[in-house]
């Protein structure tokens, strides 16, 4: 079965450039999540997309900014990128609608910024 | 808000043995539960989850959990630990099941001894 693939898996970059996250969600999957997960940390919610339109908004930074194209895939940009962003980033679709719409993960892209 | 909270962020078992761990939750709404696994470098897979319907919920690689809403808890449960049950295990939480953000506990890393 198809999953929720993300590009790249590894990123490395040096403070204060931008880094692009991509998200390409399960097919008819209509809802897309992006979380941080700091170094022994849980996830944190950062935003999310439910038809291309933003639903939820967490704990994103303002130097962060996301949204969702018309194809349901997802871009993640980060700019003036800071020491602590370095993170493992997931992101997660769901179908809502269709019984426990329950979010399937992807597998990470790990950013190291230095 | 809502928020889970696991107890213990380390629970080390013999292989064959018991696994338990322990998960509540504070919610004003009925919530909607979670138990995701993450294994080293990989992304979240789901166990299980609690949607309203029946309090017992078995999930895959045996595991099982119950909601007591009398004790605000979903702990996880298996009855005969493996190897490769070693693993992070993060309990989360969701308003409801239509496309909502989850809010992760801290993780419990369990170990498995032979």
């Amino acid at each position: 079965a198809a999953g929720v693939i993300q590009s790249p898996r590894h990123l490395i970059k040096e403070k204060r450039e931008t880094a692009t996250l991509k998200c390409y969600p399960i097919p008819r999957h209509d809802t897309v999540y992006w979380y941080q997960q700091g170094p022994g940390q849980d996830p944190q919610f950062l935003i999310s997309f439910y038809e291309k339109m933003q639903s939820d908004k967490g704990s994103i930074p303002d130097r962060f900014s996301a949204q969702q194209f018309s194809d349901y895939h997802s871009e993640l940009n980060m700019s003036s990128l800071e020491l602590g962003d370095s993170a493992l980033y997931f992101c997660a679709s769901s179908q809502t609608g269709v019984g426990a719409s329950e979010q399937y993960f992807g597998p990470g892209t790990r950013l190291t910024v230095t | 808000a809502q928020s889970v909270t696991q107890l213990g962020s380390h629970v080390s078992v013999s292989e064959g043995a018991l696994v338990l761990l322990r998960c509540n939750y504070s919610s004003s709404v009925p919530p909607y539960l979670f138990w995701y696994v993450q294994y080293p470098n990989q992304g979240l897979q789901l166990l299980l989850k609690y949607t309203s319907a029946a309090t017992l919920v078995k999930g895959i690689n045996g595991f099982e959990a119950e909601f007591k809403k009398s004790e605000t808890s979903f702990h996880l449960t298996k009855p005969s630990a493996h190897m490769s049950d070693a693993a992070e295990y993060f309990c989360a939480v969701s308003p409801n099941n239509a496309g909502n953000m989850l809010t992760f506990g801290g993780g419990t890393r369990l170990m498995v001894k032979p």
